[in-house]
C-alpha cells in the first residue's frame, strides 16, 4: 500500500558551506540525467544536466558528478546561500525517442544563515 | 509571462465531485505531462501526451482522465474525487527529445 507523510532526506548546512546532494539511479541504460530544484510553492526547475559520456559537468556554483559504475549521481553546490534552500530532485532518462524520465524522491536542503 | 500555466492554483472539493485541472503552455512543445506529488513520495506520472492525438497512461492513472484539446492545452479530470487524491498536481512540457521538462506552478487540491 501507499505510505503517506514520509519525510524527505534532509541536508542542513551553514551559509557559505559547500553542499553535496546524492542520488542513486536504477536503470543502467539511462544516458541522460538532470537535477531539478523545487522551491516552496513552486514547480521543479531545471538546474543542470549531464550525459552518460561525461563524468563531470560544471555550471554556475553547481557541479554534477556521474559515476556509472555504481549508478550514482551527485550535485555539489559551492558557497551555499539561503536562496538555495529547496528540494532537489534527480531524474534519469534515455536520449530521444519515447522515454519518460524517472524522478528520485528528492532531498530537502536547508541553509542556515 | 509564465511558459506553463495551471488553473486553478488551489482547489477544495468534496468527495464524489468531478473536477478539472487545466494546463496551458506557450513553449510550443509537443509533449505534455501530468504529475502528482505527495509529501515524501516525489513526482509520480499520471498521464502523458506526445502530441494532440496521443494519450498514454502513467504509473497512477486510475481515477483520472485527460484531454489534449490542442498542442498548447492538456487538462486533467477527476471524475469522482476521493480524499486519497488530495495532493499537489503539476503539469509539465518537453520538446520532441523529451529530455528536459518544464513545470507549471502546480495546483494544490484538497478533497474533503
Amino acid at each position: 500500500g501507499e505510505s503517506v507523510g514520509l519525510h524527505l532526506p534532509t541536508l542542513s548546512v551553514q551559509e557559505g558551506d559547500n553542499s553535496i546532494i546524492n542520488c542513486a539511479y536504477s536503470n543502467s541504460a539511462s544516458d541522460y540525467f538532470i537535477w531539478y530544484k523545487q522551491e516552496s510553492g513552486k514547480g521543479p526547475q531545471f538546474i543542470i544536466d549531464i550525459r552518460s559520456n561525461m563524468d563531470k559537468r560544471q555550471g554556475q556554483r553547481v557541479t554534477v558528478l556521474l559515476n556509472k559504475t555504481v549508478k550514482h549521481l551527485s550535485l555539489q553546490i559551492a558557497a551555499t546561500q539561503p536562496g538555495d534552500s529547496a528540494v532537489y530532485f534527480c531524474a534519469e532518462n534515455m536520449h530521444g525517442g519515447s522515454y519518460i524520465p524517472t524522478f528520485g524522491r528528492g532531498t530537502s536542503l536547508i541553509v542556515h544563515p | 509571462d509564465a511558459d506553463v500555466t495551471q488553473t486553478p492554483r488551489n482547489r477544495i472539493t468534496k468527495t464524489g465531485k468531478r473536477i478539472m485541472l487545466e494546463c496551458s503552455q506557450t513553449k510550443g512543445h509537443d509533449r505534455m505531462y501530468w504529475y502528482r506529488q505527495d509529501p515524501g513520495l516525489g513526482l509520480r506520472l499520471i498521464y502523458y501526451s506526445f502530441d494532440v492525438k496521443d494519450i498514454n497512461k502513467g504509473e497512477i492513472s486510475d481515477g483520472y482522465s485527460v484531454s489534449r484539446q490542442a498542442q498548447a492545452k492538456f487538462s486533467l479530470s477527476l471524475e469522482s474525487a476521493i480524499p486519497n487524491q488530495t495532493a499537489l498536481y503539476f503539469c509539465a512540457t518537453s520538446d520532441y527529445g523529451g529530455e528536459t521538462q518544464y513545470f507549471g506552478p502546480g495546483t494544490r487540491l484538497l478533497v474533503l
